[in-house]
């Protein structure tokens, strides 16, 4: 079992789409973090959020840390193909030496 | 340029063949760690290390071992590599008290 759950597994949308993509656990996190993934490649990190209810923004792309510190959520406003990747949540506990990861979401855009 | 590499970046043995997969940083970071990729389970941590010669289980440590002798190396040692530890392969590392991991491109193992 994940400690991590991320939904949807899997999501292919059309280009200019807006999408959710959630991240759930029943553990309080000292740090949550978004990772993205392409092929071939190591995930690079997006955002990290540390306070319950946070809220930030990276362009097109909006992430939320529950008030309780257990869950997250990415939505993609007007999706592109160029946000085509593997969308990795990542979990801190214990000062963040225990670093635990979700599945995955894998998204397309198509043009 | 800032990076962590890794080698092999795949690798095709056999059972029971011993084998090392390095990892090097150029960022002075203390805070070092191997995790495995596999289809519907993510990354899943096999060992950390916070600095020279401290290492530390992970979640799924079975069948590997590692070794911390220099700040910048964090080699993956697998002893008897199994057909169960063909994989994706990824050393990261990071500040100690940060948060931001920095991954190598991975290294795609097969064993047969």
């Amino acid at each position: 079992t994940q400690l991590l759950e991320q939904s949807p597994q899997f999501l292919s949308i059309q280009e200019g789409e807006n999408l959710t993509v959630y991240c759930n656990s029943s553990s309080v996190f000292s740090s949550l973090q978004w990772y993205r993934q392409e092929p071939g490649e190591g995930p690079v990190l997006l955002v990290t959020v540390v306070t319950g209810g946070e809220v930030k923004k990276l362009k097109r792309l909006t992430f939320q840390f529950g008030d309780a510190r257990k869950d997250s959520s990415l939505h993609i406003t007007a999706a592109q193909p160029g946000d085509t990747g593997l969308y990795l949540c990542a979990g801190g506990r214990y000062n963040n030496n225990d670093m635990r990861f979700g599945a995955g979401t894998r998204l397309t855009v198509k043009p | 340029e800032a990076q962590v590499t890794q080698n092999p970046r795949y690798l095709i043995t056999v059972t029971g063949k011993k084998l090392t997969v390095t990892c090097s940083q150029n960022m002075n970071h203390e805070y070092m760690s191997w995790y495995r990729q596999d289809p519907g389970l993510g990354l899943r941590q096999i060992y950390y290390s916070m600095n020279v010669e401290v290492t530390d289980k992970g979640d799924v440590p079975e069948g590997y071992k590692v070794s911390r002798k220099e700040k910048r190396n964090f080699p993956l040692i697998l002893e008897s590599p199994s057909p169960n530890q063909t994989s994706l392969y990824f050393c990261a590392s990071r500040i100690l008290q940060g948060t931001e991991l920095f991954f190598g491109e991975g290294s795609r193992l097969t064993v047969l």
